[in-house]
């Protein structure tokens, strides 16, 4: 079936760094999710992408629907300690039309 | 407006027993969901109900049932709990099989299994 692989794992920065991570698969995905879960919550989504090469902005995070629509990225801007959580990508299934969700990225600040 | 609630919030079972997590929208959201989040695992499709009154299976049903009764509320069963089934567990909900931009999570229910 279909897969989400999001890179890196885990991630320890310094407070003010920029943070860069990605999401891929190795088929097509038509829609792009990225949400964000902080310890002991549920996922909240962050930013929704629909169409190849989308570039959108919610505050300091960007995201970006590849040109090939098996990949996306998130970007963070000037990190602070309350960026801390699990961030995952997600997406439709092209075959089923079920959320695909990939393993996610554990983001840790240090103030 | 409440959002998804789930209870409990913690639960320890043992081997063999069973129990109902609960999960309750009351913003009449058609499509419920339950999902198992394991470490590196991502999030999980469990079940999944489009309305009252149907629903159906998604990736990693085996050991879990559900039904849908009324629109608000989307009970998961484990009927033998197993060790296997130690996870955390959220529940969601969106107005839509395809509004993904519109899905809410619950704040998850975290089971051990001893």
């Amino acid at each position: 079936g279909q897969q989400l692989n999001q890179s890196p794992q885990s991630m320890f920065i310094q407070e003010g760094e920029d943070v860069s991570m990605n999401c891929t698969s190795s088929s097509i995905f038509n829609t792009w999710l990225w949400y964000k879960q902080e310890p002991g919550e549920g996922p909240v989504l962050l930013i929704a992408l629909y169409k190849a090469g989308e570039l959108t902005s919610n505050g300091r995070l960007t995201a970006q629907f590849g040109i090939t629509r098996k990949d996306s990225f998130l970007n963070i801007s000037a990190s602070i300690p309350s960026d801390v959580g699990i961030y995952f990508c997600a997406g439709p299934s092209s075959n089923t039309g079920k959320l695909i969700f990939g393993q996610g990225t554990t983001l840790q600040v240090k103030p | 407006n409440a959002g998804v609630t789930q209870t409990p919030k913690f639960q320890v079972l043992k081997t063999g027993q069973s129990m109902t997590l609960q999960c309750a929208q009351d913003m009449n959201h058609e499509y419920m969901s339950w999902y198992r989040q394991d470490p590196g695992m991502g999030l999980r499709l469990i079940h999944y109900s489009v309305g009252a009154g149907i629903t159906d299976q998604g990736e990693v049903p085996n050991g879990y049932n559900v039904s849908r009764s009324t629109t608000e509320d989307f009970p998961l069963r484990l009927l033998s709990a197993a060790p296997s089934q130690t996870s955390v567990y959220f529940c969601a909900s969106r107005e839509v099989p395809y509004s993904y931009n519109e899905q809410f999570f619950g704040p998850g229910t975290r089971l051990t299994v001893l």
